[in-house]
């Protein structure tokens, strides 16, 4: 199985400056990986796929960069409905399971 | 738009079973991936289980294989886990996922219902 390993667990940074959340993969999923959002009592909401395509509807501040191993989220200029909880996932090996990180919290500095 | 809504959570007893249902709409829900995944309180995401379009190919987490059963009914558009041999350890808020058509990555989330396992 592979193990997704976020970092920082949790980043506090001020509105209006710039987020770097990172995940590495214990193997090369290429670029079959996947960013989602959850915000307190929501569902997670897909923000990247391919690590770097974003979804439908996702503003253009959020970019994903990286393949093989290590992949980055970053959030250019962050606004207050940003601050949530950060996912990455693979879909690489198959058979399942596509495992996910273990989340990054962003918080108001 | 593209809808799903869970249904079957509640509270149930260690070594209960419980049903969950999604209902699916907006889509053509036969031509998609479906997944389950759960949630623990204050937890990251654990994958569950994965099932085909068709139903003809099915995969479980390891913490769940021989415990729960995924299953669909395409002329109903839902989507089902049976949870048998229930452990605190299942106590999640559980997702239903809809995936691309080639069943990768997770594009809609419904908002999820909670099971919890407590004597």
């Amino acid at each position: 199985e592979i193990v997704m390993t976020q970092s920082p667990a949790t980043l506090s940074v001020s509105p209006g400056e710039r987020a770097t959340l990172s995940c590495r993969a214990s193997q090369s999923v290429s670029s079959n990986l996947a960013w989602y959002q959850q915000k307190p009592g929501q569902a997670p909401r897909l923000l990247i796929y391919g690590a770097s395509t974003r979804a439908t509807g996702i503003p253009a501040r959020f970019s994903g960069s990286g393949s093989g191993t290590e992949f980055t989220l970053t959030i250019s200029s962050l606004q207050s409905e940003d601050f949530a909880v950060y996912y990455c996932q693979q879909y690489n090996n198959w058979p399942p399971p596509y495992t996910f990180g273990q989340g990054t919290k962003l918080e108001i500095k | 738009q593209v809808q799903l809504v869970e249904s079957g959570g509640g509270l149930v007893k260690p070594g209960g079973s419980l049903r969950l249902s999604c209902a699916a709409s907006g889509f053509t829900f036969s031509d998609y991936y479906m997944s389950w995944i759960r949630q623990a309180p204050g937890k990251g995401l654990e994958w569950v289980s994965y099932i085909s379009s068709s139903g003809s190919t099915i995969y479980y987490a390891d913490s769940v294989k021989g415990r729960f059963t995924i299953s669909r009914d395409n002329a109903k558009n839902s989507l089902y886990l049976q949870m048998n041999s229930l452990r605190a350890e299942d106590t999640a808020v559980y997702y239903c996922a809809r995936s691309t058509t080639y069943g990768d990555y997770l594009v809609y989330w419904g908002q999820g219902t909670l099971v919890t396992v407590s004597s």
